[in-house]
Formats: C-alpha cells, structure tokens, sequence
C-alpha cells in the first residue's frame, strides 16, 4: 500500500511569508507525528497527533508553528513569517495502534528560507 | 533536545567488513529503535529492541541494549555499498521518539 507523502518535496520561501507542509499519513494509521531535521543533525520532534485526543505540541519552537490534522487523516504544519532559522528538512511519520512503536516517516519537505 | 548520542559521527568500511556503532542516551525509555536515512530524506525503520531485551538480530543487523549503561549497538555484518547512509537511534517515551544526532556511513566498494 501508499506510504506516507507529503508535499511540496521543495520549498522555497522569503523571510516573513507564511508557508504550509502538508502530510497524507498512511491509511488507518492513527497516529501522526511531526519532526524537524537541521542539516547535519538529528530530528527534533515537533507534535504529535492521536486520535482525537488533544496533540503533544510540547515540541513547537515558537508560536509561529502550528498544526492541524482534518478528519484524524491530513496534517497540515504551518509557519508563519518565516525566517532563515526555520530552514530544515521536514518528516512527517504515522503509526498504528496495533504498532504504536514503529514510525513510517514520509521522504520530507526540504525548506529553505531566504 | 537530543536523548540519544551515537559514535563514531562517521565510519568509513571497505565492502564486506562489518560496521559497529554505539548509541547512549541519558533517561529510561520503553524501547530504543535505529533508523537509516539516505540522501537526507525520510527514515526507514531498521529494528526495535524493548528495554526488556538485551540483544536482536534481524537479517545482517545485530542490536544489543545495556539498560544499567543507558547504551545500546548497532552491528551490520558482510556491509554493502547499499549500506551507505546515515543511522540513528531513537528512544521512546511517551510515543515520542529522540534522535541522536546520527552516525554517517560510508561502505566503499
């Protein structure tokens, strides 16, 4: 079956423009997680979503990101008024219940602010 | 903030020797997982080793967990050019993974 996608593969955007990172996790998964990778480093969790609990954002760098999940399917990550910091590559993972351990991430939206 | 830290940072190996790194981490975890990541884009899921278990093996991959040395080690056997990439470990908590930072590696033919 699908694995997770996400798009734009690339983003380009100037300093102080709101950008939007979309993830179609796998069908049925019901969790969903957001990272944040800098070049170089390791990945930095971002949020969480389950179900329709309430999500973790308890890994959000600033009030500038938020995210969504519609439906308990599409996640949508914004950032508003971007600046070249939030440069990144940005995974988005989903797991089931059954293997709430195992992530499945997506191949990433790389974003470059300039 | 990272949990994990893996070393070596890089390792370069010819084509069939084995590759050895080590991941160290500072809380209690449910369980530790490694990834591989190629190119810089999306992880795949290697193995996962509960903090119950001290050793795993799946295919050429062999892990250990030392739970009292918050360590774990990751062994790929008879490596392969396709080998080459970067591997993270990852701990567990709450649903949440913490990556290290990663350990680069490079298989030459």
């Amino acid at each position: 079956g699908a694995g997770v996608s996400q798009s734009p593969s690339n983003k380009v955007t100037e300093k102080g423009k709101d950008v939007e990172l979309r993830c179609d996790p796998i069908s049925g998964h019901t969790a969903l997680y957001w990272y944040r990778q800098s070049l170089g480093q390791g990945l930095e969790f971002l949020i969480y979503f389950q179900g329709n609990s309430a999500p973790d954002k308890s890994g959000l760098p600033s009030d500038r990101f938020s995210a969504e999940r519609t439906g308990g399917s599409v996640s949508t990550l914004t950032i508003q008024r971007t600046q070249q910091e939030d440069s990144a590559v940005y995974l988005c993972a989903s797991s089931s219940l059954e293997s709430s351990y195992e992530q499945y991430f997506g191949p990433g939206t790389r974003l470059t602010v300039t | 903030s990272q949990q994990g830290e893996e070393d070596p940072q890089a390792l370069s190996i010819q084509e069939g020797e084995n590759a050895t790194m080590n991941c160290s981490y500072k809380t209690s975890i449910n369980n530790l997982q490694w990834y591989r990541q190629n190119s810089g884009r999306g992880l795949v899921h290697l193995i996962l080793i509960r903090s119950n278990e001290r050793e795993k093996h799946s295919g050429r991959l062999r892990v250990t967990l030392d739970t009292s040395k918050k360590s774990s080690s990751l062994l790929i056997t008879a490596s392969r050019a396709a080998d080459t990439a970067s591997y993270f470990c990852a701990t567990e908590g709450d649903y949440k993974l913490s990556f290290g930072a990663g350990t680069t590696v490079t298989v030459r033919a």
